[in-house]
């Protein structure tokens, strides 16, 4: 089954533990995003990802890292959570041009404490 | 820059009734495409329809239908004779085609939908 899959669905962390929420698609889709969803906002996008070894920053990139070493892979990193990290945060794929939909990935709620 | 805007927080209507959302979108290339997404209670994100930015000619699906016009920078979506399974949010979404060859996606703040029974 195609998917994008996130682990961990629910975390719950405190302030400057750094965490890892993993994100893996199975389509060999060449795009790859990050997005966190706050009530109000709509999703924001983080980071994307056009390639292996290739990222470039989305609209609030600030406290978060990514990186892109194979292609089904997509790590969101937080090197040191604050609670306005706090969020559902949403990985999506897609082939990898402009005009093709996202297939997004299930949702992880972080909450930093 | 980019921007896409949603102005109706939450609609609420009652089933069989029609419903518009708005979706108003605003950027200098030519080239780009516009995306609405539904977000279903249970929370995942489902793509619905894309439009290339040449390609102003509406589109039918069932119960759904969509009206883009460039000339006010709208790409609207409408259900006809709505159903309490229409109950989601929805996302309108633009994302360019630049030379550079890297493009965002810039999502709009989304519309609640109730449909009550």
């Amino acid at each position: 089954e195609a998917q994008v899959t996130q682990n961990p669905r629910y975390l719950i962390t405190v302030t400057g533990k750094k965490l890892t929420v993993t994100c893996s698609q199975n389509m060999n889709h060449e795009y790859m995003s990050w997005y966190r969803q706050d009530p109000g906002l709509g999703l924001r996008q983080i980071y994307y990802s056009m390639n292996v070894e290739v990222t470039d920053k989305g609209d609030v990139p600030e406290g978060y890292k990514v990186s892109r070493k194979e292609k089904r892979n997509f790590p969101l990193i937080l090197e040191s959570p604050s609670p306005n990290q706090t969020s559902l945060y949403f990985c999506a794929s897609s082939l990898g041009r402009a005009n093709y939909e996202q297939y997004f990935g299930p949702g992880t709620r972080l909450t930093v404490t | 820059a980019q921007k896409v805007t949603q102005a109706q927080t939450e609609i609420s209507v009652v089933e069989k009734e029609d419903v518009t959302l708005d979706c108003v979108y605003e950027t200098r290339d030519t080239t780009y495409y516009l995306f609405w997404y539904k977000q279903p209670p249970s929370g995942e994100l489902v793509f619905l329809i894309r439009r290339n930015s040449f390609d102003e000619q509406n589109e039918i699906s069932g119960r759904y239908s969509w009206n883009f016009q460039k000339s006010t920078s709208s790409f609207n979506f409408t259900i006809t004779a709505s159903q309490v399974v229409d109950s989601a949010v929805y996302f309108c979404a633009l994302s360019e085609a630049p030379t550079s060859g890297t493009y965002k996606y810039i999502f709009g703040t989304g519309t609640r939908l109730k449909v009550l029974a």
